[in-house]
């Protein structure tokens, strides 16, 4: 599976927008872009997904590069709630071996 | 819907210890996998499952075993247990979409394992 790269950790204020980037560079064609998050001591929770097309859902928006060797979760309103570590991860058609990076711990400040 | 269950949520084993370590979900989700969780980490995949009677190891498969007999259910194996073992694990299924493995993870709440 293709890697993704994505930075350690980022800080925002309560109310304010948070663009969450990750670098894809390897994807291929058929990889979809998926995003989780781990709030403390709990599994990970799906956030939302897509292939080529930026999508919305009531959770957040994905910004997909052109190029899709990038993109950006997007909350748009961070809570305290929103603080936990995001993973960006690629899945193929296959999708059977996907990788967990490090992920981005998001801190919010109220 | 329960969605995905893992039991126990706590376990301590000596070492040498053998456990399974149960995951049920009743979505009738095709894909099924095991993920360990060492502190401050990211997860990493142990085995998956992409239906009944079909196993696969993932990138740390040593030391684990994993069977498929039904759709619901897959449990991991600690034959041995070691401290190298110690972690949290977490069981996710999925369910498949116009033959591709690419609709979104659902995770249990994970199994905290100690082995002294």
């Amino acid at each position: 599976d293709a890697k993704t790269t994505q930075p350690n950790s980022m800080e925002s204020n309560e109310e304010e927008p948070v663009h969450l980037p990750c670098n894809h560079s390897t994807i291929s064609g058929t990889d979809y872009i998926h995003w989780y998050r781990q709030l403390p001591s709990q599994g990970p929770e799906y956030v939302i997904h897509g292939l080529t097309s930026n999508v919305n859902n009531r959770m957040a928006s994905l910004a997909i590069a052109e190029d899709r060797k990038s993109s950006t979760l997007i909350l748009h309103r961070a809570t305290l709630r929103d603080a936990a570590v995001y993973y960006c991860i690629l899945r193929d058609a296959n999708g059977n071996k996907l990788v967990f990076g490090a992920g981005t711990i998001l801190r919010v400040k109220s | 819907n329960a969605g995905v269950t893992q039991t126990p949520k706590f376990q301590v084993l000596k070492t040498g210890q053998s456990m399974t370590l149960q995951c049920a979900q009743d979505m009738n989700h095709e894909y099924m996998s095991w993920y360990r969780q060492d502190p401050g980490m990211g997860l990493r995949l142990i085995h998956y499952s992409v239906g009944a009677g079909i196993t696969d190891q993932g990138e740390v498969p040593n030391g684990y075993n994993v069977s498929r007999s039904t759709t619901e259910d897959f449990p991991l194996r600690l034959l041995s247990a070691a401290p190298s073992q110690t972690s949290v694990y977490f069981c996710a299924s999925s369910r498949r979409i116009l033959g591709a493995y690419n609709s979104p993870l659902h995770f249990g709440n994970g199994t905290r394992l100690t082995v002294t």
